[in-house]
């Protein structure tokens, strides 16, 4: 069963407007959570990560919140720009063992001009 | 400098077939990683190395070997391939902090 889930495989929001998308987590191990940014044929990259001590992490129009007891991530866009239309993916880890990452399926966004 | 490299970009093969998938990174990187991705399933670890000679399983190891003999390659090997390995594999490195993690541009593979 999958320890990390994006229940919306698809998000469209107008240009200028916030884009928020959310990510659920089982394991209670898990206590650093990444954003990742996906175009057609090419691999992810990274966007935005928060650790469990934190509750929020910005970094300019992106913005990741934890609700750690509901265990709930999500990642704000504002405003959204047409460039952001990608797939989105959360990613999970324990800060004890970087060498494993759990992902979510990912969340198609269309930013629509 | 060129990253995570990954080849071929597309491979069909028949069931039964074997197959390598070629990874390789010029960041010096000890961590390196294979993913699979599925519709509806996200990005599945399937094996990971922490540097030359070490090798550990992922979230999905059967069905492909892997070994690590310089700090650059990591190839994927499918001995006997299946229907069911049909997907999309994704190779990632790393520095150290998990927010280094660069992915290569995957290789798609279709198994008939």
């Amino acid at each position: 069963d999958q320890q990390v889930k994006q229940n919306s495989p698809s998000l469209s929001v107008q240009e200028g407007r916030i884009s928020i998308l959310n990510c659920d987590y089982t394991n209670s191990m898990f206590d650093y959570f990444l954003w990742y940014k996906k175009y057609p044929a090419e691999g992810p990259t990274f966007l935005i990560s928060i650790s469990s001590i934190k509750d929020k992490n910005e970094d300019g129009r992106f913005t990741v919140f934890l609700n750690k007891s509901a265990k709930h991530l999500s990642l704000h866009i504002v405003p959204s720009q047409p460039g952001d239309s990608a797939v989105y993916f959360c990613a999970a880890s324990e800060t004890d063992n970087f060498n494993k990452f759990y992902f979510g399926s990912g969340t198609k966004l269309n930013v629509k001009p | 400098n060129a990253g995570v490299t990954q080849t071929p970009k597309f491979q069909v093969l028949k069931t039964g077939q074997s197959m390598t998938l070629q990874c390789a990174q010029d960041m010096n990187h000890e961590y390196m990683s294979w993913y699979r991705q599925d519709p509806g399933m996200g990005l599945r670890l399937i094996h990971y190395s922490v540097g030359a000679g070490i090798t550990d399983q992922g979230e999905v190891p059967n069905g492909y070997n892997v070994s690590r003999s310089t700090t650059e390659d990591f190839p994927l090997r499918l001995l006997s391939a299946a229907p069911s390995q049909t997907s999309v594999y994704f190779c990632a490195s790393k520095a150290g902090g998990p927010d280094t993690q660069y992915f290569g541009p995957g290789t798609r593979l279709t198994v008939l």
